[in-house]
Formats: C-alpha cells, structure tokens, sequence
C-alpha cells in the first residue's frame, strides 16, 4: 500500500513569512495526525484529526498555526507568520482508528528551515 | 500525565555485538508502548509495540523488547547488530484509557562500527 504523502520535502522562508505543508494519509485512515519535531527531540504532537473533526489541538500554537482537513482526507498545515523557533521537521502521520493500539504510519516529513 | 525516559542520547556498538537501548516509562494506568526507527530524512517507523498479552515482543529487522512491570521499562534489543541497524530510535508510551496523546522520548541515536 501506498505510504504517508507530504510535500514539499524541504523549505525555506524568512522569518514572519508565511508557509504550508500537505500531507495525504494512507487510504482508509481515518485519522491524521501532525507532529513537530525539533532537532535533537521526539516528535510532539500538534493536532489530531479523526475524519474531519478536530479530536485534540492542545499543543497547536493556535496564534500562528492553523490546520484544515476539509474532506477527511488530505490535510494542509499553515504557519502565519513564521519564527525562527519553528525551525523544525513537520511529520504526517495516519491509522485507522483512534484506539491505543493503532500503529500510526508516518510520512518522510517537511524540514522548514527559517532565516 | 504519561512520560518516557530513554537513557542515553547516543549508544556506540561493534558490528555483531549486543544491542541494547533503555526505556523508562511513567503511567499511572498500564501503558501501551512502542518503539519507532526513524533512518536520516525519513520519518518514524514502527519496530515493534506492547499492548496486552506476551510481555517479550518481537518485531522487525530482529529487534525485541520486554515490557518489565515492576521496573516500568520497556528496552529494546537486538543480540547481534548490523551496519543498517545505525538510526535514531525513539521509545512512545500512550495510555490504553479515555484519549491519550502518542508521548515520544527524546531518541537514541545508534552508532554502529565495522
């Protein structure tokens, strides 16, 4: 089966620049999942979204960060506007369900670097 | 809250030895718990998971982990390592109740030398 999509694989934009990232999940995945992860760190989850509808944006710097998965499917994470503390991998990732047990599957990331 | 501690940021083995990377975990309910590869610009791969059941589990490229209640590890093994084997490994721990976030510690990276 075809894996985690995300485009692009690498960006770079000035600081209070604006940026966008897509991820299309597996198919038949009903969740997606977007993860932040800064260099020399695990990946800290920023929202969950199960079909369409937000399940947790605790983490989500909801000031400059916005998510969207309109159709249940693919998803686009902006960031308005950028700082240099965002300097990190952006990883997708999707399962099937919401249950403990699912695996999630990830996608290779986009590394943003900001100047 | 749940929480991981891997310790030891890097981990250098000799082609063939024993590998061993530690994870501790804290839940105040049974934890499920996994163990993810990520290889340079690439993202996470599952290894291997805990959930219920067997507390030794097997997963893939050889690598084993044991959920151990009474010291709250879970550390991941591999008796003879391979070059292909050096990557970051990443231990997750995420609670079996209610919803509860995947909790990633912060890595180990694995050096491996011929």
């Amino acid at each position: 089966e075809a894996g985690v999509a995300q485009s692009p694989r690498y960006k770079i934009i000035e600081k209070r620049q604006s940026v966008a990232f897509w991820c299309n999940p597996i198919s038949g995945h009903a969740t997606l999942y977007w993860y932040q992860q800064i260099l020399g760190q695990g990946p800290k989850l920023l929202i969950q979204f199960q079909n369409n509808g937000v399940v947790d944006d605790s983490q989500l710097p909801k000031d400059r960060f916005s998510a969207e998965r309109l159709k249940g499917v693919d998803s686009t994470l902006k960031i308005q506007p950028a700082k240099l503390e965002d300097s990190a991998v952006y990883l997708c990732a999707s399962s099937q369900g919401t249950g403990s047990n699912q695996p999630q599957h990830f996608g290779d990331g986009t590394r943003l670097s900001i100047l | 809250a749940q929480s991981v501690t891997q310790l030891g940021s890097h981990v250098s083995v000799s082609e063939g030895a024993l590998v061993l990377l530690r994870c501790n975990y804290s839940s105040s309910v049974p934890p499920y718990l996994f163990w993810y590869v990520q290889y340079p610009n690439q993202g996470l791969q599952l290894l291997l998971k805990y959930t219920t059941g067997a507390t030794l589990v097997k997963g893939i490229n050889g690598f084993e982990a044991e959920f151990k209640k009474s010291e709250t590890s879970f550390h991941l093994t591999k008796p003879s390592a391979h070059m292909s084997d050096a990557a970051e490994y990443f231990c997750a721990v995420r609670t079996n109740t209610g919803f509860q976030k995947l909790v990633f510690g912060t890595g180990t990276r694995l050096l491996v030398s011929p």
